[in-house]
């Protein structure tokens, strides 16, 4: 693994199903977020966590939940799906625990349907 | 409340240079960054201004002005490549990025 994959790469789901996304980062960074982006926004953040052990809410967190169990992995779980959660979601890390001051680095994306 | 402002899209010929512009209004400030995005790829890190001026980065230059809350990316020499959406977003005193829209950059030959 070099940097951060993200698994599915795009799937779709019916309303009210629960669906974990999966993001695992290889370079020990602290800090991880996840992002939504859809078109005509900018990307906006669901949640983000500092180091392990520690989460905290972004701008629309709402039906979403984290963990951040080990320094690597931190998945993003939608409870019941609805169809405004449709969207493009991004995972990043940074090197330090300063939110947002230091360079993020994304994975690849996974593209959601939710129907 | 904060805002990133940028403009949705713009048209340049290929070898010819064009400069993004960006505004931002946030609480606080932690830096202004500019991303590169290629359809359906992940956005990918460009520059890193927190101080007044001009950095240089081979063909790509950043400009930060603090007290006019205003950026630019500067593109030189385009090539067909830089056909891509251009992400600026500003940290503020929580740390959090804010986001702009993006500047779709349309390169013809």
């Amino acid at each position: 693994i070099a940097g951060i994959t993200q698994a599915p790469t795009s799937q779709i789901l019916a309303a009210g199903r629960r669906m974990t996304l999966r993001c695992t980062q290889d370079m020990r960074h602290n800090a991880m977020y996840w992002y939504r982006q859809d078109l005509g926004l900018g990307l906006r953040l669901i949640h983000y966590s500092n180091t392990a052990g520690t989460t905290g809410k972004g701008e629309v967190p709402d039906g979403y939940s984290v963990s951040r169990a080990n320094t690597d992995d931190f998945p993003l779980t939608l409870a019941s799906a609805v169809p405004s959660q449709t969207s493009v979601y991004f995972c990043a890390s940074s090197e330090g625990d300063s939110v947002g001051s230091d360079t993020q680095y994304f994975g690849p994306g996974t593209r959601l349907t939710v129907l | 409340g904060q805002n990133i402002d940028q403009p949705t899209e713009m048209t340049a010929t290929e070898g010819a240079i064009v400069q993004i512009n960006c505004t931002y209004q946030t609480s606080g400030f932690n830096g202004l960054f500019w991303y590169q995005q290629h359809a359906g790829e992940a956005p990918t890190f460009l520059s890193y201004n927190v101080l007044d001026g001009l950095e240089e980065k081979g063909r790509f230059s950043s400009f930060l002005s603090r007290s006019k809350g205003y950026s630019y990316l500067l593109l030189k020499e385009l090539q067909m490549k830089d056909s891509a959406s251009y992400l600026c977003a500003a940290g503020d005193s929580n740390y959090q990025l804010i986001w702009g829209a993006g500047t779709k950059l349309i390169i013809k030959p």
